[in-house]
């Protein structure tokens, strides 16, 4: 069964709107950690945002918000003021339990982002 | 710091040829995950070493692949003998520690594997 579902191959997101990107879990682990990377056409992997199921508010970091809702698992990632640049690959992935440094992360199949001037 | 090097970061190669992908982690790190992208298949995990040694390999497709950790600042990736549906992006990742004290991966640039 898949962890990570992203249902979106592909978004579309004017240059300074807001994007919502997609992303539901599976897990019976009541600890996890929820990681969102990003992949801009010269393939690095660039590490954006992080969220425990623990954490009491949704993780920000500038630009970037992660909308958790644990009841629902999801964890959708937010980009306000969209920028050209950001014009990528976007992956979920999370690991079982939240801080066990040591384990692998199980990605999603990822969205492809596309911001038009 | 200079981040998760690899080498080489092109490699193309002819079927039947032994292929060796190589990982320096960032210093300090005690895992070192090896991971495999296709467009078919996204983002697949092969192997991950603990303090050097393997602990899961569940991922290695078959035994034409074989993946060594002999220090905490070298691992290899070995494809023996390759053969064209092997041709992938091989990322290498070490783990690194976040602000809250949580840890996350932080990944090399990859390599881009061609196997004609």
């Amino acid at each position: 069964a898949q962890k990570i579902t992203q249902t979106q191959p592909g978004m579309f997101v004017q240059e300074k709107e807001a994007v919502t990107l997609d992303c539901t879990y599976d897990t019976s682990d009541p600890s996890y950690g929820l990681f969102w990377y990003k992949q801009p056409s010269s393939g690095e992997m660039i590490f954006l945002i992080y969220q425990g199921s623990y954490d009491q508010q949704n993780a920000t970091e500038g630009r970037y918000s992660l909308n958790f809702q644990k009841a629902r698992k999801s964890a959708n990632l937010v980009i306000s003021a969209s920028q050209l640049g950001d014009s990528a690959m976007y992956f979920c992935a999370m690991r079982e339990p939240a801080n066990s440094g040591n384990t692998p992360l199980v990605f999603g199949k990822g969205t492809r982002l596309s911001v038009i001037a | 710091d200079a981040g998760v090097i690899q080498s080489p970061r092109h490699e193309v190669t002819e079927m039947g040829q032994e292929v060796t992908l190589r990982c320096k982690p960032i210093s300090g790190h005690n895992s070192l995950f090896w991971y495999r992208q296709t467009m078919m298949r996204g983002l697949e995990l092969l192997i991950y070493f603990n303090n050097n040694v393997p602990i899961d390999d569940s991922g290695m497709p078959e035994d034409r692949f074989s993946a060594k950790m002999p220090n905490a600042s070298f691992s290899t990736l070995k494809i023996q003998p390759s053969e064209p549906r092997d041709s992938a992006v091989y990322f290498c990742a070490s783990r690194t520690r976040l602000a809250g004290g949580t840890t996350t991966q932080y990944f090399g640039p990859g390599t881009r594997l061609t196997v004609l």
